[in-house]
């Protein structure tokens, strides 16, 4: 079975460029979940799709962060414009139900912003 | 909201020796405590997980204590190896409407010297 995947795995962007992270999930999770990892400290929630609905958007820092998941598989987290802050790794995890299961998480994108 | 800490940052262990990470919790509504190993430049993945109904859990050479009371969990490695390097995730959620989302330690940099 694949894992979850992400798309691109480095992104190097000048500030005030956007960027547009993607997010595979695993085939037949209704639950997706964005969290980031800024400089090195802990991994923090940004948001957490239902299908297509979001669930939970309480971790976006901002509105610079648009995440979508259209027609409920692929999901993409865009940031507009880019900041010097925003540099991380941007995380994307899935499980099947949204009760206790297991959030399998993709390899990650690390973002840096110059 | 929850709040994780994660304590030591760093754990430098012989081979062969045990180690254990803590971490405590602020929320007592929080239900679901999962540990996640992330090795170099991979992704982080679930080692062993324990809901608030139960006291420890073993799986091989890793177990999980938690105290409810305390609000506090940890992960203990017996006979640690080479392969245990990795940073150590810590992690608790709340079961509810608004699905899992985890609140995550600062993590934990284990370097198992052979």
């Amino acid at each position: 079975e694949a894992g979850v995947t992400q798309f691109p795995s480095h992104s190097v962007i000048e500030k005030g460029q956007t960027v547009t992270l993607r997010c595979d999930p695993i085939s037949g999770h209704d639950n997706l979940y964005w969290y980031r990892r800024v400089m090195g400290k802990e991994i923090k929630f940004l948001l957490h799709f239902v299908k297509e609905s979001k669930q939970d958007e309480s971790g976006m820092p901002n509105n610079r962060f648009l995440a979508e998941r259209t027609g409920g598989t692929y999901s993409t987290l865009k940031v507009q414009p880019a900041e010097l802050e925003d540099s991380g790794v941007y995380f994307c995890a899935s499980s099947q139900d949204s009760s206790y299961n297991e959030q399998f998480f993709g390899p990650g994108t690390r973002l840096t912003v110059l | 909201g929850e709040n994780v800490e994660q304590h030591p940052s760093t754990l430098s262990v012989q081979e062969g020796d045990s180690a254990v990470i803590k971490c405590t919790y602020s929320d007592s509504a929080s239900n679901y405590f999962p540990w996640y190993k992330q090795e170099l430049g991979k992704r982080p993945q679930l080692i062993i997980d324990i809901r608030s109904n139960v006291g420890e859990k073993k799986d091989q050479r890793i177990a999980v204590t938690l105290n409810k009371t305390a609000k506090h969990f940890s992960l203990h490695i017996t006979e640690t190896q080479p392969e245990d390097s990795a940073v150590y995730f810590c992690a608790a959620s709340i079961k509810g409407a608004a699905g899992n989302k985890l609140t995550f330690g600062g993590g934990t940099r284990v370097l198992v010297k052979p």
